[in-house]
């Protein structure tokens, strides 16, 4: 069975500045999908960013990137030019490619934006 | 084009009661997923529908079932409810097509209480 782990439960950053969240996951599978969600007070998990395991290009998407290691099995996602909308719970996610279509998540990171 | 919709927003219930929780997927979509965020507990998948049949269930027990509609919509039942069964209840959709994954888009949630 997949885990995904992510060992900071609360981060913050100053406003404009650059914050990376962490994530590690255990797999024996080779072809994948990780994404990363975001969950403000409102409840909605709103996705932000996915990374197949088949690429070795980091996907990006505006203001946030990931840092894809497969070997070290680690996905950290990075928040550029940090806004107070970014104030959310994230989570990283995990799904097999095929067959199993359910996505595993981490305990999720709390970011606190400071102004 | 509509996200997708939950009802109700909360839901009080007792012990040994039976709740129901209804979920409408984004147009178009043929996949539903069931997870239960518990507090401090991240979120864990509870079943996976596709095109009316159950397709994966995660680690709960049987007095959580569900069913989906030839509309695609689903409902989640849960019988003789217990107190640890108090959580948020997200619902996700997504295509599946054959097997190329498609991002889950989450709803807002039904908050789920049990007194």
């Amino acid at each position: 069975a997949q885990t995904v782990t992510q060992s900071q439960p609360e981060m913050s950053v100053q406003e404009a500045e650059t914050v990376t969240l962490s994530c590690t996951y255990d797999t024996s599978e080779s072809d994948y999908y990780l994404f990363w969600y975001k969950q403000p007070p409102s409840r909605q998990m709103i996705l932000v960013i996915r990374q197949e395991a088949y690429k070795q290009q980091n996907a990006t998407e505006n203001r946030f990137s990931v840092n894809f290691q497969k070997a070290a099995k680690s996905f950290s996602l990075k928040i550029s030019d940090s806004q107070l909308g970014d104030a959310a719970m994230y989570f990283c996610a995990y799904r097999s490619r095929g067959g199993n279509e359910k996505l595993t998540f981490g305990t999720g990171t709390r970011l606190t934006i400071i102004p | 084009e509509a996200g997708v919709t939950q009802s109700p927003t909360h839901l009080i219930k007792t012990r040994g009661q039976q709740a129901t929780l209804r979920c409408s997927p984004i147009s178009g979509h043929t996949s539903v997923y069931w997870y239960q965020q518990a507090l401090g507990l991240g979120l864990q998948f509870l079943l996976w529908y596709d095109e009316g049949e159950e397709r994966n269930r995660g680690n709960f027990p049987p007095r959580f079932s569900g069913r989906q509609f030839p509309n695609y919509s689903s409902e989640l039942n849960v019988n003789a409810l217990e107190l640890e069964d108090s959580a948020l209840y997200l619902c996700a959709s997504s295509l599946l097509l054959g097997q190329k994954n498609q991002p889950q888009h989450f709803g807002d949630g039904t908050r789920l209480s049990i007194l």
